[in-house]
């Protein structure tokens, strides 16, 4: 049962336009959200968190919006840019005690159009 | 500061064999997670370790060890290899259960 689903296996854009990745989940215990980003043959870079305490958290061109009540959320990339173009994953963690374990989405490749 | 280094990036084992990989965290970092990647699967969790303890485990086979030492360095083994356990093997530290986990490059296992 996958328990975090991004739905998308891959999105293409153009370079300067809005790219929108998008991710629900199932399990009402996570609490904490994170998008990493992914280049072939390296693992995969911390690009931004949310809390479930929030509904928005921005980092320069990134965005991530939480709608705790659809138990879904979505990464705004604002301009998209070609360096952009790798696959993206929704990750997810539980809440309460030590547990550390992340829950991944299979993930989706953005590629960005020059 | 430097990241998470895992070590070899890259091994190729025969089936039957058994394999140890390494990862050291980023400095001060306590947690130290195991997760697999391959094509169909996408990242699964090994398990994880806190303070030379291991908190979690995911579903996988008892062939799939570890061990975390007391300068918070990880190993992973894997033993009697199967085919199916080619894949890119990813190490993540964490400081808190309220921060982000930061992955290392990955070694990439072949089985033949």
């Amino acid at each position: 049962d996958q328990q975090v689903k991004q739905n998308s296996p891959s999105l293409s854009v153009q370079e300067g336009r809005i790219s929108i990745l998008n991710c629900d989940y199932t399990n009402s215990m996570f609490d904490y959200f994170l998008w990493y980003k992914k280049y072939p043959a390296e693992g995969p870079t911390f690009l931004i968190s949310i809390s479930s305490i929030k509904d928005k958290n921005e980092d320069g061109r990134f965005t991530v919006f939480l709608n705790k009540s659809a138990k879904h959320l979505s990464l705004h990339i604002v301009p998209s840019q070609p360096g952009d173009s790798a696959v993206y994953f929704c990750a997810a963690r539980s809440r309460g005690g030590s547990n550390y374990k992340l829950t991944f989405g299979k993930g989706t490749l953005l590629t960005v159009n020059p | 500061k430097a990241g998470v280094t895992q070590t070899p990036r890259y091994l190729i084992k025969t089936r039957g064999q058994q394999v140890t990989l390494s990862c050291s965290p980023i400095s001060g970092h306590r947690s130290v997670s195991w997760y697999q990647q391959t094509p169909g699967q996408g990242l699964q969790f090994l398990f994880e370790y806190f303070s030379e303890t291991q908190r979690n485990k995911g579903n996988f086979p008892g062939r799939f060890s570890g061990r975390q030492f007391s300068n918070s360095r990880s190993e992973m083994n894997v033993s009697t290899l199967e085919l199916g356990d080619s894949a890119l093997y990813l190490c993540a530290s964490s400081f808190t259960e309220n921060t982000e986990a930061f992955f290392g490059q990955g070694t990439r296992l072949t089985v033949v």
